[in-house]
């Protein structure tokens, strides 16, 4: 199975800030790597998919980068909805993996 | 286009059960269907897959032999179901369309699940 390593488990961050998220397979899987938002209570929602491109209605200040085994969800200016836990999740091979989640709390 | 889970569980360890998952909005049957387990206060975690027009499904190895993936592609509904609970099964299951998005110059696809149901909450207690 393929692990994916998400870094910081989590972080406390200001409205406005940029905030860095970071995302580690265990092997390479190309750019087949999508990224979900979870708020409490809620299901979670498709942020970005195949590493870079964004779902639908999901503001520009959320992106994606990277390829391989290293990828970043990066939210260029936090806003009070964002606070939320983030997972990324590996599409390349079954039995699909998400990673640990990093949770974006208010400093 | 949604997904529309069925409700609340609380059952004894050793009952059997079987939730579902009611697609609408889209063609049901030319899209996979995820089950997701999410237990309290923790992450998320991929169970199996099933395609509804001729029920092909795919199982982690966590959740083989534990669970079952099912579909009934005339009612729109796919199901997860146990034989015999256990406490550890308690949990919130989402299930999730499978989205596929056709890689450019390659016979293959990039899969995300782009809707989710509002999950169904599983409580095992005796």
């Amino acid at each position: 199975d393929i692990q994916m390593t998400q870094s910081p488990s989590s972080l406390s961050a200001s409205v406005g800030d940029r905030v860095t998220i970071t995302c580690r397979a265990s092997q390479n899987i190309r750019n087949y790597l999508n990224w979900y938002q979870q708020k409490p209570g809620n299901a979670p929602k498709l942020l970005i998919y195949a590493a870079v491109s964004l779902q639908s209605g999901v503001p520009s200040r959320f992106s994606g980068s990277g390829s391989g085994t290293d990828f970043t969800l990066t939210i260029t200016s936090l806003q009070p909805e964002d606070f939320a836990a983030y997972f990324c999740q590996q599409s390349h091979s079954i039995p699909l993996t998400f990673g640990g989640g990093t949770k974006v709390q208010i400093k | 286009v949604q997904l529309v889970q069925s409700g609340a569980e609380v059952k004894k360890p050793g009952e059997s059960l079987k939730i579902s998952c009611s697609g609408s909005g889209y063609r049901f049957s030319n899209h996979w269907i995820a089950w997701v387990r999410q237990m309290p206060g923790k992450g998320l975690e991929w169970m199996g897959i099933i395609w509804p027009g001729d029920s092909d499904t795919r199982y982690s190895p966590s959740f083989q032999g534990h669970v079952n993936i099912s579909v009934d592609k005339s009612l729109s509904t796919a199901f997860l179901q146990w034989s015999s609970l256990k406490a550890s099964d308690s949990a919130m299951y989402y299930c999730a369309r499978r989205m596929g998005m056709a890689v450019p110059g390659t016979r293959d696809y990039y899969y995300y699940m782009d809707v989710w149901g509002e999950g169904t909450t599983v409580t095992v207690s005796s």
